[in-house]
């Protein structure tokens, strides 16, 4: 079964900063089964990015996406108050979901 | 609006059973493969079951597999997962998903604490 690694473990930033947070897989996956998930302390997981690069609705467009084969990146290119959270990578598409162990961004 | 909504959760003994069910809404629930995915509390996200459009093909992580059964009805749009011999590790808020359209949607989650 395919893992998914993250890091940082944790990112410490300060707002107004770049956050780039990694996601790299133990075999490849197709870009089009690669999302980002945002989760905040009681709160469901919120889809950001889906198909590796494509923002879901609603998502402010400093979210991004990229990556292929075995590597994806997800990047805050200015980090607002609301962004401090833990984020998470999957894998979709086929059977077992597979999720990263997650990134926490916090504020510095 | 796509929608899912859990239930079902709660206070159980181990050893005890609890069936959660999840209601869809704002899409043709009937044409998606349905999931449960489970956060321990503080924890990370663990896939646990899956099924597909018409309920004939299920799987389940190998700690709850024997155990947890996963089941839909198409015609009341609403997702169920039989939690039965449950254990204190169970405990964790359930979630049920879906990717509609490439995109995933998921529930608000619904708690479940197996303890004495």
């Amino acid at each position: 079964e395919i893992v998914l690694t993250q890091s940082p473990g944790t990112l410490s930033l300060s707002p107004g900063e770049r956050a780039t947070l990694s996601c790299r897989a133990s075999q490849s996956v197709s870009s089009s089964y690669l999302a980002w998930y945002q989760q905040k302390p009681g709160q469901a997981p919120r889809l950001l990015i889906y198909g590796a690069s494509s923002r879901a609705t609603g998502i402010p467009d400093r979210f991004s996406g990229s990556g292929s084969g075995t590597d994806f990146t997800l990047s805050i290119s200015r980090l607002e108050p609301e962004d401090f959270a833990v984020y998470y990578c999957q894998r979709y598409g086929s059977s077992p979901w597979a999720f990263g162990q997650g990134t926490k961004v916090e504020i510095k | 609006e796509v929608q899912l909504v859990e239930s079902g959760g709660g206070l159980v003994q181990p050893g005890g059973s609890l069936r959660l069910s999840c209601a869809a809404s704002g899409f043709t629930f009937s044409s998606y493969w349905m999931h449960w995915v489970r956060q321990d509390p503080g924890k990370g996200l663990v896939w646990v079951s899956h099924i597909n459009i018409d309920g004939s093909n299920t799987d389940y992580a190998d700690s709850v597999k024997g155990r947890f059964t996963i089941s839909r009805d198409n015609a009341k749009n609403t997702l169920y997962l039989q939690m039965n011999s449950l254990r204190a590790e169970d405990t964790a808020i359930y979630y049920c998903a879906s990717q509609v359209a490439g995109a995933g949607v998921w529930g608000q989650g619904t708690l479940v604490t197996v303890s004495s």
